[in-house]
This record gives C-alpha cells, sequence and structure tokens, in this order.
C-alpha cells in the first residue's frame, strides 16, 4: 500500500464543471508536490507547498487551484478546464528542506475534459 | 536551468535480454542528486536509486545496475536479465535544493520498456 493516496483515481469531466483532487499522505513529511504527465512530456512541476505554504507555482493557469489545509492533505481544484488539461496529475511528498531525498508519489488521478 | 534527456522513447527487449537506458543530464550545480524512478501501469513512480555528484562510483543491487559519469553528465541504468516484470516506464531525475527548502525535480520524459515473454 503506497504511503500517498490519491482519489479519485479517474476523472471525466466537462469543460464547465468544478471538481477537486484530493491527496493525503501518511508519510510524516511536510513537503507536497502536485506534477502534471501528458504524452510523451516531462513530469511538469504544477505548484509546492512547504510546511502548508505555497512556496512554487510554476506558472500554472489559475484554472487549477491548489489548497494544502494541513501537511497531510493537498487538494487540487479544477474549473472551467479545457480538453488539453486531459492528463495523469500525480502527487508526492518528501522530508522537508532536505532535496536529498525521494520522493513519494501516489498513484495519480487520471483526468479527461470532454 | 536544469535539464533531463531520455532519448530512447521505448524499447522492446526479448526476456533474458540485458537493456541499457540512457540518461544525460546538464546543470550549474556542483552538488546535486540523480535520481531513477519506475513508473508501473499502475501509475505511480517508485524510487530506485539516488546518486550524488560526489560519488561516482557504480552501483549493483540485483539485477539492476547503475553507471554515473561525470565527465559525460550521463546516469544510466542497466538491467540484466530483463523479466516481464520490469515493463515499465523508467524516468531520470535530476535534484537541487531550491530557496524555499524544498527539493526541486526535474524529470527526463521517460523510456517505455517492454520485455518480451
Amino acid at each position: 500500500e503506497t504511503g500517498v493516496t490519491q482519489t479519485p483515481r479517474h476523472l471525466v469531466m466537462g469543460m464547465t464543471n468544478k471538481k477537486s483532487l484530493k491527496c493525503e499522505q501518511h508519510l510524516g513529511h511536510n513537503a507536497m508536490y502536485w506534477y502534471k504527465q501528458s504524452a510523451k512530456k516531462p513530469l511538469e512541476l504544477m505548484f509546492v507547498y512547504n510546511f502548508k505554504e505555497q512556496t512554487e507555482n510554476n506558472s500554472v493557469p489559475s484554472r487549477f487551484s491548489p489548497e494544502c489545509p494541513n501537511s497531510s492533505h493537498l487538494f487540487l481544484h479544477l474549473h472551467t478546464l479545457q480538453p488539453e488539461d486531459s492528463a495523469l496529475y500525480l502527487c508526492a511528498s518528501s522530508q522537508e528542506r532536505i532535496y536529498t531525498g525521494e520522493l513519494f508519489f501516489g498513484e495519480g488521478s487520471r483526468l479527461t475534459v470532454l | 536551468a536544469q535539464k533531463v534527456t531520455q532519448a530512447q522513447t521505448e524499447i522492446s527487449v526479448v526476456e533474458k535480454e540485458d537493456v541499457t537506458l540512457d540518461c544525460v543530464y546538464e546543470t550549474r550545480d556542483t552538488t546535486y542528486y540523480l535520481f531513477w524512478y519506475k513508473q508501473p501501469p499502475s501509475g505511480e513512480l517508485v524510487f530506485l536509486i539516488r546518486r550524488n555528484s560526489f560519488d561516482e562510483q557504480n552501483e549493483i543491487s540485483g539485477r539492476y545496475s547503475w553507471n554515473f559519469q561525470k565527465s559525460t553528465s550521463s546516469f544510466n541504468f542497466t538491467i540484466t536479465a530483463s523479466q516481464v516484470v520490469d515493463s515499465a516506464v523508467y524516468f531520470c531525475a535530476l535534484s537541487e535544493a531550491a530557496p524555499g527548502g524544498y527539493q526541486k525535480v526535474t524529470f527526463g520524459t521517460g523510456t517505455k520498456l517492454q520485455v518480451i515473454p
């Protein structure tokens, strides 16, 4: 069982819908990340939260809105998405302030925008 | 800026063959870490190995081995006697410390390995 859990695993939504992706980690980490994985592209870092504070926003469109209520939970709120936003969204966590350690990933949420 | 290049998009081998996955990186930092991750069909990326920039010693773990060469900025991954369970997408990654205290990881585009029985 992975220490990082993502729900839902699959999501289909229309361009006018509002939905949210949820990530929960049980590893005691304080840094959490959202990555976007599209076909034939490198994983794209979207957001980073360190101790519940957003420390990076990689020029992500405002139709993606992250929320980190505590160090164990991370959300990605979605609204007015475009078909090109269809991708696998991966959540990850790591020990804070340590860049030598590995990232721990969830299994991802496969998003399809119609 | 960091960059990781995995030139091999897809590789197919027959079971029991050896296969090497290439990774070339670019960074201006003198201190950095390199990683390999495996992504099986289930989706989650699984950590395989970490190497720091000061340790060029090659490593072997069972059927897996890694060859780190700073002179060519390469960190190649070899699977010996491949098995069907090795079929997955493999990502090479480069990590550096970011000002905010977290780690900034740059991934390659991945190499999809198919091992044919």
